[in-house]
């Protein structure tokens, strides 16, 4: 069975300055996709980035940054530039693609979150 | 703006009680889901429906049920509720597809007293 694990369960960075949130993975498949979501007070959950498996270049949305290691089964949230708005809880998630037979369904499997702050 | 919706945002109830979740979608998608939160665990899926006939069972079904009463209506049922199903709950839908990105709805915040 796929597992998701981060194993920070809390985060701390500085206004302005880099955070580096960790997830690892455990899987059998070769492609799949990985994702990071964001869950603000408002318990909305909001795709921050995704990574698919066969691409070897790491993904990059404006601040937010991706190192994916494929053969470590790592994926990790690099955030530049922190903002107050960034604060939130972050999940890590994984999924198979939905035709990819058995019972994937394209069932996300969600990592335990790692709460950041950051401060002013 | 075509979106995820669901009723209750908040709701207590008590041990026993029959309680249903609603979730309606306004983006022509054929997929929906249910998952539940809880600290430290993730978000885990309860059920999830490939169109108005296809409704199957997640990693944690017991003590739930669905209703797909149409296209962009997709409910959770708890018969007979419990304290351990105490969590936030969340509905979300996609595209069929290899790659289907999820949307979630606002979630609802359940609590059995």
């Amino acid at each position: 069975a796929q597992t998701v694990t981060q194993s920070q369960p809390e985060m701390s960075v500085q206004e302005a300055e880099t955070v580096t949130l960790s997830c690892t993975y455990d899987t059998s498949e070769s492609d799949y996709y990985l994702f990071w979501y964001k869950q603000p007070p408002s318990r909305q959950m909001i795709l921050v980035i995704r990574q698919e498996a066969y691409k070897q270049q790491n993904a990059t949305e404006n601040r937010f940054s991706v190192n994916f290691q494929k053969a470590a089964k790592s994926f990790s949230l690099k955030i530049s530039d922190s903002q107050l708005g960034d604060a939130a809880m972050y999940f890590c998630a994984y999924r198979i693609p939905s035709n990819a037979g058995g019972t994937s369904y394209g069932k996300l499997t969600f990592g335990q979150g790692t709460i950041l702050t950051v401060h002013p | 703006d075509a979106d995820v919706t669901q009723t209750p945002r908040n709701r207590i109830t008590k041990t026993g009680k029959r309680i249903m979740l609603e979730c309606s979608q306004t983006k022509g998608h054929d997929r929906m889901y249910w998952y539940r939160q809880d600290p430290g665990l993730g978000l885990r899926l309860i059920y999830y429906s490939f169109d108005v006939k296809d409704i199957n069972k997640g990693e944690i079904s017991d003590g739930y049920s669905v209703s797909r009463q149409a296209q962009a209506k997709f409910s959770l049922s708890l018969e007979s509720a419990i304290p351990n199903q105490t969590a936030l709950y969340f509905c979300a839908t996609a595209l069929a597809g290899a790659y289907n990105e999820q949307f979630f709805g606002p979630g609802t915040r359940l609590t059995v007293l």
